[in-house]
């Protein structure tokens, strides 16, 4: 069974320029979510998508936004990049509907902002 | 608000030997999951581990382990037999929401792992 899939790995943006993510998840999974890792923040959730909606949101800017289309697949975008977007972006999918499914991450995208 | 406290920023082993992660969290759910990572310098987040509120035994899967003390908070990973490829970060991560639906974890700040031939 393939697992997340997260493209692309690597991104160099400007500031001011806008980005889009993209992620796969596992076959089967309905749940997306997204999380984003810095050094000093260490790893923050940003959103979770399910059938299509946003269920939970964590606490970014709205410049981070996300969708999820009819296959599961899921996108994030950043608009107006600043510095401290710099990050590893990931991606997890996981069943719903059993307390003990794990998240399963993708590789994740390395955005870096000059 | 739900916390994970992961107080050893670098931990180091001899290869062949065990070795214990600690995370402490905080939280007023009576229902909640546990979840360990382990982090590779490839950057993918690797699932280890699971522990439920509920579950009577401690975890096992393979060479890691996990010592659960409930009243004290604590959710430690044992990892035995340490191999070289065992070098990496450790995260642990507490799933938010009484019901599990909703798939927002909160990490600790992580252990970094360096096992020594």
């Amino acid at each position: 069974k393939a697992g997340v899939t997260q493209t692309p790995r690597y991104l160099i943006k400007t500031r001011g320029q806008q980005v889009t993510l993209s992620c796969s998840p596992i076959s089967g999974h309905r749940s997306v979510s997204w999380y984003q890792q810095t050094p000093g923040q260490g790893l923050q959730f940003l959103f979770e998508y399910f059938s299509e909606t946003q269920r939970n949101k964590g606490n970014f800017p709205g410049r981070f936004s996300g969708r999820q289309f009819s296959n599961s697949r899921s996108e994030m975008n950043v608009s107006t990049l600043e510095l401290g977007d710099s990050a590893l972006y990931l991606c997890a999918s996981s069943l719903l509907g059993q307390h003990n499914s794990p998240l399963h991450f993708g590789n994740g995208t390395r955005l870096t902002v000059t | 608000a739900q916390k994970i406290t992961q107080t050893q920023p670098g931990m180091f082993v001899q290869e062949k030997e065990a070795v214990t992660l600690d995370c402490t969290y905080d939280t007023s759910d009576q229902s909640y999951g546990l979840f360990w990572y382990k982090q590779p310098s490839s950057g993918e987040m690797i699932f280890l581990i699971y522990q439920g509120s509920y579950d009577e035994q401690n975890a096992t899967e393979g060479r890691y382990s996990l010592n659960f003390q409930k009243a004290r908070k604590s959710a430690n990973l044992v990892i035995s037999a340490s191999q070289l490829g065992d070098s990496a970060m450790y995260f642990c991560a507490m799933r938010e929401g009484a019901s599990g639906g909703y798939n927002k974890l909160i990490f600790g700040a992580g252990t970094r792992l360096a096992v020594h031939p």
